[in-house]
Formats: structure tokens, C-alpha cells, sequence
């Protein structure tokens, strides 16, 4: 069964602390794999996307590794602010025809205190 | 704002009453999700749109479930002889044709009473 699995489910920090949070999949033919963000009552805002060949990708503070071989990937929070409050989704698409299918994590709720 | 719109971000019925939801695309999108997301989970998937055409529901989408996107632009989203159960956070998610990136919506929160 595909599953994608998330640690921990819950993280506070103090603003200015670096953090990283992990996500296991077991999720196969591999596609791709996302972090969203997801402020709390709104939508999930993509972070970054990451193929099966790639290994790392940042997007400001944040940055995602990949390890397609024991299926990790974690996701870096640089300095964290007190706007970085949310849950992180990690998604893993399976490889299919048009790749839209979405397997979504529980996701790791952070909460950063000042 | 180009992004995706959600109508009504929240509502609160009695139980056993329809309910209708609203999603407007990002323009050039030719695909169209639904999802249901409750307290502390993921979202999960109910049912895909490719242009007009439903092209996938998921067995959660029970019968009382129906959406539609009859132009192939916005999408609505019925619960009919809603539950408890139902309460829940709907998102909205749109893509391109080539199935990259879904860019979300900011939900409806809905209650059943």
C-alpha cells in the first residue's frame, strides 16, 4: 500500500532555531515529491517539488533532501520565524500516466514562540 | 488574485440539509480536484476533473457526493442529507494539463450540526 508517513507530528521551536522535519514513503514507481506548506485554517502553498534524480532544492529558508534509495526525504528550516507557524505536508506522486495523483502525509505541525 | 477561489470559506448547517460548494480555477488549468481535509490530517482525495470530465471519484465520495464542472471552468461540490461526519475542511485544487503543481485553494470549512 502506498503510504507516506511523517515525524514528528508535532515541533516547537524558539524563533531563531533551526529545525528538520522528516518524511518516510513507501510510495513505488517514485515520481516526485513535494513539501507544502499549510498555514492553519487555509490552503496547502507548495514549497518544493523534487524528482526521483534530484537530491536537494531550496526555496528560501527552507530546504528539502531527497533519498530515493530508503525513501527519505526531510525538509530544512533555516533561522525559523515566527511566520513559519503551520503544518508541513510532505506529497509523494506515484509514476503514472499524467502524474497527477497526490499521496498526501499527515503532516508535522510547527509551532515557533518567540 | 489568479489564484484558485473557494465559495463559502465557511458553513454551518443542520443535519440532513444540502450544501453546495464553489471552486474557481486558476484560469488556464485543465484540472480540477477535490479534496476533503479533517482536523490533524492530510487532505484526502475525492474526485479529479479534466476539463469537463470526472475522470476519477475516490470511494469516498459516497452517493449523497456529487460535483460537477460543466464548462470545464469552476467546479461545484454537493452533499446532500449531510451528517456529522461531513464536518470538515473541502479544499479545491487546480493543475495543468500536464499534471504538474496543484495550487490549492483556501477551503471551506464546513459544520454539520
Amino acid at each position: 500500500k502506498n503510504q507516506v508517513e511523517q515525524s514528528p507530528q508535532s515541533l516547537i521551536i524558539l524563533e531563531g532555531k533551526n529545525c528538520t522535519l522528516q518524511c518516510n514513503y513507501t510510495v513505488s514507481p517514485f515520481s516526485n515529491l513535494r513539501w507544502y506548506k499549510q498555514d492553519t485554517g487555509r490552503g496547502p502553498v507548495s514549497l518544493t517539488i523534487m524528482t526521483f534524480s534530484e537530491n536537494t532544492k531550496s526555496n528560501g529558508r527552507y530546504t528539502a533532501t531527497l533519498d530515493a534509495d530508503t525513501k527519505q526525504s526531510s525538509l530544512h528550516i533555516t533561522a525559523s520565524q515566527l511566520s513559519d507557524s503551520a503544518s508541513y505536508i510532505c506529497v509523494v506522486s506515484p509514476y503514472t500516466s499524467g502524474t497527477y495523483k497526490y499521496i498526501f502525509g499527515t503532516g508535522t505541525r510547527l509551532k515557533v514562540l518567540a | 488574485d489568479t489564484g484558485v477561489s473557494q465559495d463559502p470559506r465557511h458553513k454551518i448547517t443542520k443535519r440532513g440539509q444540502n450544501v453546495t460548494f464553489r471552486c474557481d480555477p486558476i484560469s488556464e488549468h485543465n484540472r480540477l480536484y477535490w479534496y476533503r481535509q479533517t482536523l490533524g490530517q492530510g487532505p484526502e482525495f475525492l474526485t479529479y476533473f479534466q476539463n469537463e470530465a470526472q475522470l476519477e471519484k475516490s470511494r469516498l465520495l459516497s452517493d449523497r457526493f456529487s460535483a460537477e464542472r460543466p464548462k470545464g471552468s469552476f467546479s461545484t461540490l454537493e452533499i446532500q442529507r449531510t451528517e456529522q461526519g461531513d464536518s470538515a475542511m473541502y479544499l479545491c485544487a487546480s493543475s495543468g494539463l500536464t499534471g504538474g503543481t496543484q495550487y490549492f485553494g483556501p477551503g471551506t470549512r464546513l459544520t454539520v450540526l
